[in-house]
């Protein structure tokens, strides 16, 4: 069954710092794609970036990385300089194939981040 | 502009009674979602359409019902089967086997 580990349930970061948010995922197999979200206190999810599996090089959109370590099956989130708008849950999702060939996303339980002044 | 509009924003009923949640899109998107949020958990489906007419169980449909009459809509129905049906919905919809999920801004439903 597909899986996602998101160990840190908040993280703290000044702003104009760079941050990086953790996920490790678990699936065997060979054909997935990795997620983030971020969710504002107002509920809607947003996209923010994503990384196929087959995918040779780390997504990047804007100020937001994908650390792609597919050995490791981690899919770890940087976001440079960050914002105060960043404050945020942060969801890292995994789609894969169920057992009826459906491919559906599974969330991990998120990292809710801080950015202080 | 085109999007996913959940209606209402805020629910509340009590215990006992069926709800229903819309969920209206105008992206022209095949398959569409719905998820349940708990506080300190991720998203878990509930149930999800492929298309007009057809929808299948997600994880967690015990307690629930959905329809897919138009393409346009997927309304969900939390039953008073449902043990605990205070949560976060979701709903959500894609182009089938693309990496483009829209989702809607959620109701949140409390049940009293």
């Amino acid at each position: 069954a597909q899986k996602i580990t998101q160990t840190q349930p908040g993280m703290f970061v000044q702003e104009k710092e760079a941050v990086t948010l953790d996920c490790t995922y678990d699936t065997s197999d060979p054909s997935y794609g990795l997620f983030w979200y971020k969710q504002p206190s107002s509920g809607e999810m947003i996209f923010l970036i994503y990384q196929g599996s087959y995918d040779q090089q780390n997504a990047t959109e804007g100020r937001y990385s994908l650390n792609f370590q597919k050995a490791r099956k981690s899919a770890n989130l940087v976001i440079s300089a960050s914002q105060l708008g960043d404050s945020a849950m942060y969801f890292c999702a995994m789609r894969a194939p169920s057992n009826t060939g459906f491919q559906k996303l599974v969330f991990g339980t998120g990292t809710r981040l801080l950015v202080s002044p | 502009d085109g999007g996913i509009t959940q209606s209402p924003k805020y629910l509340f009923r009590k215990e006992g009674q069926n709800v229903t949640l819309s969920c209206e899109q105008n992206l022209n998107h095949d398959a569409m979602y719905w998820y349940r949020q708990d506080p300190g958990q991720g998203l878990r489906l509930i149930y999800y359409s492929q298309i007009v007419n057809d929808f299948q169980k997600g994880d967690i449909a015990e307690g629930y019902s959905v329809s897919r009459e138009k393409k346009e809509s997927f309304p969900l129905t939390v039953t008073s089967a449902q043990k605990n049906p205070t949560a976060f919905y979701l709903c959500a919809s894609s182009i089938p086997d693309s990496y483009g999920y829209t989702f809607g801004s959620g109701t949140r439903l409390t049940v009293v």
